[in-house]
């Protein structure tokens, strides 16, 4: 069974660093590993989806890497804002559409 | 991306009542929808998959006699929780994947059951 962990679960860094969030996964034979953001109380925004070809991709201020043979990703995020508070989620694909997520983490950007 | 919207946003009922949640793609057709459930400070646990013109398909351990689904058209899926009972409350997300080009899943704002 597919195990999605993502650690620190909960994050607090000040306005204008630059963090990394990480996710790890236990089978390596994903499809993809997509990136949401969660704002409390509301549904899930897409950040990155990252095939299982490629290392990497970026979207703004958002990086995020893949590195299939050790199970990992993460997520890099510079320059941090207060609107960047929220709860990030990775999930991985197997090609069936099913989407397994990881546990989250929690972030606080603090002005 | 596509957009999906739920409907209601929140629902508060009484145990042993019936809530139907309505998940609808605006502007994507979809064949399969995506049915999750998040209880507070977890993450999303998949509950089934909605298949349009057919049977759902649902994860082991969720109750397919209890959770409802009707996925009747390319744009509609619905969630029945029947006789909902407290340990029902959560909150209930759809989701639908764009398998035609990018594999991106997109998701509903979500609907916070709440059983009296």
């Amino acid at each position: 069974k597919q195990e999605v962990t993502q650690i620190p679960a909960a994050l607090s860094v000040p306005e204008g660093e630059n963090l990394v969030l990480n996710c790890s996964f236990t089978d390596s034979a994903i499809y993809n590993l997509q990136w949401f953001r969660q704002d409390p109380g509301k549904g899930l925004t897409s950040l990155l989806l990252i095939q299982s070809s490629q290392r990497e991709q970026t979207s703004g201020r958002l990086n995020a890497s893949l590195d299939k043979s050790s199970g990992r990703s993460t997520l890099y995020i510079a320059a941090s804002q207060p609107g960047d508070s929220a709860t990030y989620l990775c999930a991985v694909s197997f090609g069936n559409e099913k989407l397994t997520f990881g546990t989250g983490t929690r972030l606080t950007i603090i002005p | 991306g596509a957009v999906v919207s739920q409907h209601p946003s929140r629902v508060i009922c009484k145990s042993g009542t019936s809530v139907k949640i309505e998940c609808r793609s605006l502007d994507f057709q979809a064949t399969t929808m995506f049915w999750y459930r998040q209880f507070p400070k977890k993450s999303l646990m998949l509950m089934a998959t909605s298949n349009e013109g057919s049977k759902a398909t649902y994860e082991q351990g969720v109750e397919k006699d209890k959770f409802l689904i009707n996925h009747a058209s390319l744009t509609l899926s619905t969630l029945t929780v029947t006789s909902a009972h407290p340990e029902d409350s959560s909150f209930y997300i759809c989701g639908l994947a764009d398998h035609l080009s990018t594999d991106t899943q997109y998701f509903g704002p979500g609907t916070r059951l709440t059983v009296l």
